[in-house]
């Protein structure tokens, strides 16, 4: 299967630390989102590259976050000094540059800030 | 902006009866809409999309919606709800400009032998 994958899975994390979450798309797929999901709540997007070039951030990605995509193939999402409410899970997706806005997502990182 | 409000955060039904999950959509533009599930411990998994084409769209597992614009509604329903059904449903809408996806709160599907 070769669908977008997550690394880890799972972090459980201090306050204040920092911590970065990795996601590789599906291959063939240009586009690559970041979503945040909140317990109850549907996921909400934080960012968007189009190959290596961030093209569209969110009001919730505050300055200390921060998403890269260099070679244009995985992607990074850290989280600089995190706070409590951080705690979420942390969705990526991706999607193909043509063929409509499907996106395919991925399983996601659960980060939990003690 | 656009939004999608689910009217419904939990629908119980009782397997082998129908399934009606019920979505209103604001767009300022001609909207792409989908329906996505989430089983619990899964990824988010696309059950059917919108995109301008035929009003009448069929998903995967039987699923099916309606777009209709003089209602601003996108429902999902399902003629005969399978245990495997359970899980968690999101209304979304994209407008065809933009590449964000905007989710909604959620519907809880409940299936009761």
């Amino acid at each position: 299967d070769t669908g977008v994958s997550q690394d880890p899975r799972h972090k459980i994390t201090k306050r204040g630390q920092n911590v970065t979450f990795r996601c590789d798309p599906i291959s063939e797929h240009n586009r690559l989102y970041w979503y945040r999901q909140t317990l109850g709540q549907g996921p909400e997007f934080l960012t968007y590259f189009q190959n290596e070039a961030q093209l569209e951030k969110s009001r919730l990605l505050s300055d200390r976050f921060s998403a890269e995509r260099p070679k244009g193939s995985f992607s990074t999402l850290e989280i600089q000094r995190t706070e409590q409410g951080d705690s979420a899970m942390y969705l990526c997706a991706s999607s193909p540059d043509v063929g409509g806005f499907e996106q395919f997502f991925g399983p996601g990182t659960r980060l939990t800030v003690l | 902006a656009q939004s999608v409000t689910q009217l419904d955060s939990h629908v119980s039904v009782s397997e082998g009866t129908p399934v009606l999950l019920r979505c209103n959509y604001s767009s300022s533009y001609s909207p792409s809409l989908f329906w996505y599930v989430q089983h619990p411990n899964k990824g988010l998994q696309l059950l059917l999309k919108y995109t301008s084409a035929a009003t009448l769209v069929k998903g995967i597992n039987g699923f099916e919606a309606e777009f209709k614009k003089s209602e601003t509604s996108f429902h999902l329903t399902k003629p005969s709800a399978h245990m495997s059904d359970a899980a968690e449903y999101f209304c979304v809408v994209s407008e065809d400009s933009g590449y964000a996806l905007n989710f909604g709160k959620g519907t809880s599907l409940l299936v009761t032998p």
